[in-house]
C-alpha cells in the first residue's frame, strides 16, 4: 500500500516570512495528492489540492508542487501570517487501493510568531 | 446545512466496556471513513465503506467494528479488544467520484 512522509514534523516561522513542508510518497501509481490544515480542537479542512496531471497549482498564498519522478510533493506557504498557525497534514491516494482510500502523512505544526 | 455530525464530542468509559461512536452525513455522499488520531501519528484509517452494507478494513482495524446499513450512517464501535483505545476518532465522508474528504468535528474517548 501506499506510504506517505511529512518533513519536517514542526516549523516554526517569522510573520511574513515562507513556510515550506514536504512530503513523500511510495506508490509511483498515485494520482492524487491533497493538502489539510487542522487548527487547535477543530476538523481538519482541505486547503489546496492537486492531481498527477498538474506539477503545480497556486491560491493566493498556497501553493503545491508535484514532483512525479522524484515522488515527493510540497505546500508552499507564502508571506505567512499568525492565522497560518496551525498542523497541516499532506496525503496520498494510491491508485491500486481505488479512489476510497487516502494514506496521511504525520502532520507538521507550524507556529507563526509575531 | 450539509455536514458531517459525530457524537458524543467527548466521551469517558471504563476498560473492558465497548462503545459506539456515531457518524451521521446528510452530504448524500457514498463513502465513508473512520480515522483515529494520536499525538505526531497523522491519520490512521481504521475502517472505510464505499457503498451501503459492505465495508473494508483500514491500516488499524484490529478491536473495532462498523457497520453501513444507511447510506447516511457508518457508526464505529471500539471493542475491549482495541488495547489502547484513547485516542481522538474522525468520521469523514467523499462523494464516490473522488475529490475533496469531508471531515467531523470528532468524538475524543478517553478510557479510563
Amino acid at each position: 500500500g501506499e506510504n506517505v512522509e511529512q518533513h519536517p514534523s514542526t516549523l516554526s516561522v517569522q510573520e511574513g516570512d515562507s513556510a515550506v513542508i514536504k512530503c513523500t510518497y511510495s506508490d509511483s501509481a498515485s494520482n492524487y495528492f491533497p493538502w489539510y490544515k487542522q487548527e487547535l480542537g477543530k476538523r481538519p479542512q482541505l486547503i489546496i489540492d492537486i492531481r498527477s496531471n498538474v506539477g503545480e497549482k497556486k491560491d493566493q498564498r498556497i501553493a503545491v508542487t508535484l514532483n512525479k519522478t522524484a515522488k515527493h510533493f510540497s505546500l508552499h506557504i507564502t508571506e505567512t501570517q499568525p492565522e497560518d498557525s496551525a498542523v497541516y497534514f499532506c496525503a496520498a491516494s494510491g491508485a491500486t487501493d481505488s479512489w476510497g482510500k487516502l494514506q496521511f502523512g504525520a502532520g507538521t505544526q507550524v507556529v507563526v510568531t509575531p | 446545512d450539509g455536514g458531517i455530525t459525530q457524537s458524543p464530542k467527548y466521551l469517558f468509559r471504563k476498560e473492558g466496556q465497548n462503545v459506539t461512536l456515531s457518524c451521521e452525513q446528510n452530504l448524500n455522499h457514498d463513502a465513508m471513513y473512520w480515522y483515529r488520531q494520536d499525538p505526531g501519528q497523522g491519520l490512521r484509517l481504521i475502517y472505510y465503506s464505499q457503498i451501503v452494507n459492505d465495508f473494508q478494513k483500514g491500516d488499524i482495524a484490529e478491536g473495532y467494528s462498523v457497520s453501513r446499513e444507511k447510506k447516511e450512517s457508518f457508526p464505529l464501535t471500539v471493542t475491549s479488544a482495541q488495547k489502547n483505545p484513547t485516542a481522538f476518532y474522525l468520521c469523514a465522508s467523499r462523494p464516490i467520484i473522488g475529490g475533496e474528504l469531508f471531515f467531523g468535528e470528532g468524538s475524543r474517548l478517553t478510557v479510563l
